[in-house]
């Protein structure tokens, strides 16, 4: 199976700031992963698709890119809104999700 | 606009069984494949089954297999999960979501978009 290592776990920034997550795939996915947004009590929400393609109606704010087995979604200026949990998922192999990073307020 | 309704969750005993549905509307059902997703209390999303457009094709994750068949109707629109054998650690919330790239490419892809959910749970 392809394990999914998201780092950090848990992030604090303030509104602004240029945030950065990571996921580290087991073995080679190429391009093969997305990254999705939940926030509490709510179904989670597609954001990039195939490594770095932005869903429609998606903020331009949000950025992928990665291939191989490391990947980074980047919020180039955090909002309050973005305030969630962010998973990434391989679809080289079946599926497999990261463990999630949780994104907070400083 | 699509729009996908789950039902079907509650409170099982183990060891029984339950029937999850997922009522889909705004697309043309039969031409999308899709997913099965679940997510635990305050854990993270396991991917639990996918079903392809016509039904032809069904993929389980490990743990699953043999205990839960995904399933659809095309005619009704429905997207089905069996479960059977119900265990604890099965309690989650289930959600249906719906392979875009699939539909485009015939290749399998991402989850979008994705129901609110229905939510098991698992005891005694």
């Amino acid at each position: 199976d392809i394990q999914m290592t998201q780092s950090p776990s848990s992030l604090s920034a303030s509104v602004g700031d240029r945030v950065t997550i990571t996921c580290r795939a087991s073995q080679d996915v190429r391009k093969y992963v997305n990254w999705y947004q939940q926030k509490p009590g709510k179904a989670p929400e597609l954001l990039i698709y195939e490594a770095s393609n932005l869903e429609i109606g998606v903020p331009s704010r949000f950025s992928g890119s990665g291939s191989g087995t490391d990947f980074t979604l980047t919020i180039s200026s955090l909002q309050p809104e973005d305030i969630a949990t962010y998973f990434c998922q391989q679809y080289h192999t079946l599926y497999t999700f990261g463990q999630g990073t949780k994104l907070e307020l400083k | 606009q699509v729009q996908l309704a789950e039902s079907g969750g509650g409170v099982v005993l183990p060891g029984r069984s339950l029937r999850l549905s997922c009522a889909v509307s705004g697309i043309t059902f039969s031409s999308n494949a899709m997913h099965w997703v679940r997510q635990a209390p305050g854990k993270g999303l396991e991917w639990v089954a996918v079903i392809s457009d016509d039904g032809s094709n069904t993929y389980y994750a490990d743990s699953m297999k043999g205990r839960f068949t995904i399933s659809r109707d095309n005619f009704k629109n429905t997207l089905f999960l069996q479960m059977n054998s119900l265990r604890p650690e099965d309690t989650a919330v289930y959600y249906c979501a719906r392979d875009p790239n699939y539909h485009r490419t015939g290749s399998w892809g991402w989850f979008h978009p994705w129901g609110q959910g229905t939510l098991v749970t698992v005891s005694s």
